[in-house]
């Protein structure tokens, strides 16, 4: 069964720090994998997309990682800010028309 | 703007009373599914569609219908709604080919059946 874990589901960290966040997945046959940001109640805004040939991409002060031979993927968040407390979700897509499978969520804190 | 769009936000109904949320997208993809966020089970899918008039079960289907007559559209049917059914709900979007393109989502529906 596919199947997408995170770890932690939580996390407090104090402003400033660099923190990272992970994803694991039990089948590596990936088509590609996204990470998106989610507040509380709101909709689902989509920060990193990682193509299955990739190894990481980039976007200001986020890097996102992708392992597919161990099943892991990393997102890292440098210099953190209260901004950035929110639930950040992973998401795998196995192929071209496929469904997107979704971890449960990292709940990040940033405290001022 | 590239754009999900879904009306309404939020919505409260009663029990048994026919309901549509909507969802449109102006970016010309084949791709279109319905989610529903639950606390505890996450993020789970509804129904898919790969293009016009073609449309498939997801892992959730039970209670709920689609249709994609047109492109840009992909409503969500409730035809019978059951408190069961209380949720938050996401349209979502792609392209068909390559796989540097992701989904793009809409803002969401909250539903609270009475």
């Amino acid at each position: 069964k596919q199947e997408v874990t995170q770890i932690p589901a939580a996390l407090s960290v104090p402003e400033g720090e660099n923190l990272v966040l992970n994803c694991s997945f039990t089948d590596s046959a990936i088509y590609n994998l996204q990470w998106f940001r989610q507040d509380p109640g709101k909709g689902l805004t989509s920060l990193l997309l990682i193509q299955s040939s990739q190894r990481e991409q980039t976007s200001g002060r986020l890097n996102a990682s992708l392992d597919k031979s161990s099943g892991r993927s990393t997102l890292y968040i440098a210099a953190s800010q209260p901004g950035d407390s929110a639930t950040y979700l992973c998401a795998v897509r196995y192929n071209q028309g496929g469904k997107l499978i979704f971890g449960q969520g990292t709940e990040l804190s940033v405290k001022p | 703007e590239a754009q999900v769009t879904q009306n309404p936000r939020y919505l409260i109904t009663v029990t048994g009373k026919k309901l549509t949320v909507t969802c449109s997208q102006n970016m010309n993809h084949e791709y279109m599914s319905w989610y529903r966020q639950d606390p505890g089970l996450g993020l789970r899918q509804i129904y898919y569609s790969m293009n016009v008039e073609v449309t498939d079960k997801g892992d959730v289907p039970e209670g709920y219908k689609v249709s994609r007559k047109e492109k840009r559209n992909f409503p969500l049917i409730l035809e019978s709604p059951s408190p069961n059914q209380t949720s938050l709900y996401f349209c979502a979007s792609t392209f068909k080919g390559g796989g540097n393109y992701g989904y793009t989502f809409g803002s969401g529906t909250r539903l609270t059946v009475v």
